[in-house]
């Protein structure tokens, strides 16, 4: 059961490059996430989408940007890595929010920007 | 007030005790509330759903208190494994959209 599956897992950039984080998902879910946590710290929401073609920014989407151009991926673009980008990254898919479902997670993607 | 609260801890407890973690929350309209866990460096898990009524699933209980607006966790016979963060998420309304917020999340440490 594949359920949410994030690439890659690690990752070091120098400042100034650029990536791409992908998150799919195989449980047909309409809403996808994307989470940076820091050390020590809660989750903090960059981005999420409700559906297909649909993106909207959450908490901290300075630095970020998203696609979700099919139901199953969720695109998470750096355009310009910065140190302060350094975290780790969690994608999660929820099947929708009025029922009460919970969010599931991806294992995370490790970015260190030197 | 931030929306969803928590006590970070962390919570130091002997193997065998019994401990308990409450979350609160400020949107009287909120609607729906869940646990998870998570272990240092890993994804969030689900560890329950939190029901008006109460509801237990083995060693844990969770309660909703929407008179005081706050969930809680209780553990009983703590175990080693036990040791983690614990997440509260609630799910709430706000100008006609739900939002999924979590909390900061409480440290557990089960001492041996």
């Amino acid at each position: 059961n594949a359920g949410v599956t994030q690439t890659p897992k690690f990752r070091v950039l120098k400042t100034g490059q650029s990536m791409t984080l992908l998150c799919a998902q195989d449980m047909n879910h309409e809403y996808m996430y994307w989470y940076r946590q820091d050390p020590g710290m809660g989750l903090r929401l960059i981005h999420y989408s409700v559906g297909e073609g649909t993106t909207a920014k959450g908490e901290v989407p300075d630095g970020y940007n998203v696609s979700r151009l099919k139901k199953q991926n969720f695109l998470l673009g750096l355009e310009s890595a910065a140190p302060s980008q350094t975290s780790v990254y969690f994608c999660a898919s929820m099947g929708g929010l009025s029922s009460g479902q919970p969010q599931h997670f991806g294992d995370g993607t490790r970015l260190s920007i030197l | 007030r931030k929306e969803v609260e928590q006590d970070p801890g962390p919570f130091n407890v002997p193997e065998g005790a019994t401990v308990a973690f409450n979350c609160t929350y400020s949107n009287s309209a909120s609607q729906s509330f869940f646990w998870y866990r998570q272990d240092c460096r890993k994804e969030p898990k689900l560890l329950m759903s939190v029901y008006s009524s109460g509801n237990e699933d083995g060693r844990f209980t969770a309660q909703l208190n929407r008179a005081s607006q706050y969930i809680s966790l209780l553990i009983r016979d703590s175990k080693l494994s036990d040791s983690a963060t614990y997440l509260c998420v609630v799910i709430s309304l706000t100008s006609g959209t739900y939002k999924y917020i979590f909390g900061t999340g409480t440290r557990l440490k089960v001492l041996a």
